[in-house]
């Protein structure tokens, strides 16, 4: 089973360019969403979708945009990258029966330099 | 809105020991649920054990037991026997109980607490 799979794993990026982190999952999850842990910190919610074509914020959504447009995949996008976008990037989901089992992928670790 | 926190930076324990992780939080809300992950150093979050407000039974799993104390908002982990597998980052997390699935995936961390375990 691939569960939740996250592309890249690893990407250095300078300050100012942009790139898009791609996840999908095949477990047919209606919910997504993406977290960032900075080093040494709890992760912290960026956006969040509760099903094909439906989108909202979380806690620290600035810098970042995402889209749904299947129920498979939730991009996240950043636009123009900064030094304080550094950090791992978890893309996760759950079933709509079963909100307090989310499955995470592996994670993203993004370097801004 | 809801905070949590681990105010145990770095804990350690010997192999076959007993140790407690500590969290509390602070929230309005009668309702929620609260998490312990696991997070080894490949990253991966690993649900370790979860607590629903409105029951006041611990939750255990296996070697792995909470102690709620709802008024006093605690919610610390007792990993028994501890094994060199559970050295790790542990976090604690928040969860309101929201309708309709509202609130899913809508966690507030605490800042972790990195395990050592010692053979």
């Amino acid at each position: 089973n691939a569960g939740v799979t996250q592309t890249p794993k690893f990407r250095i990026l300078k300050i100012g360019q942009s790139m898009t982190l791609q996840c999908t999952q095949d477990m047919n999850h209606n919910y997504m969403y993406w977290y960032r842990q900075d080093p040494g910190m709890g992760l912290k919610l960026i956006y969040y979708s509760v099903g094909a074509g439906i989108t909202d914020k979380g806690e620290v959504p600035n810098g970042y945009n995402v889209s749904r447009s299947t129920t498979e995949d939730f991009p996240l996008r950043l636009e123009l990258a900064a030094p304080s976008q550094t950090s791992v990037y978890f893309c996760a989901s759950s079933y709509w029966e079963d909100g307090n089992t989310i499955y995470f992928g592996e994670g993203s670790w993004l370097t801004v330099v | 809105a809801q905070t949590v926190t681990q105010s145990q930076p770095e804990m350690s324990v010997q192999e076959a020991e007993t140790v407690t992780l500590s969290c509390t939080y602070d929230t309005s809300e009668s309702d929620y649920y609260l998490f312990w992950y696991k997070q080894p150093p490949s990253r991966q979050m690993i649900l370790v054990i979860r607590q629903e407000a409105y029951k006041q039974q611990n939750a255990t799993e296996n070697r792995f037991s909470v102690n709620f104390q709802k008024a006093a908002k605690s919610f610390s982990l007792k990993i028994s026997d501890s094994q060199l597998g559970d050295a790790a980052m542990y976090f604690c997390a928040y969860r309101s109980a929201g309708a309709g699935g509202t609130s899913y995936g809508k966690l507030t961390f605490g800042q972790g607490t990195i395990l050592t375990v010692h053979p």
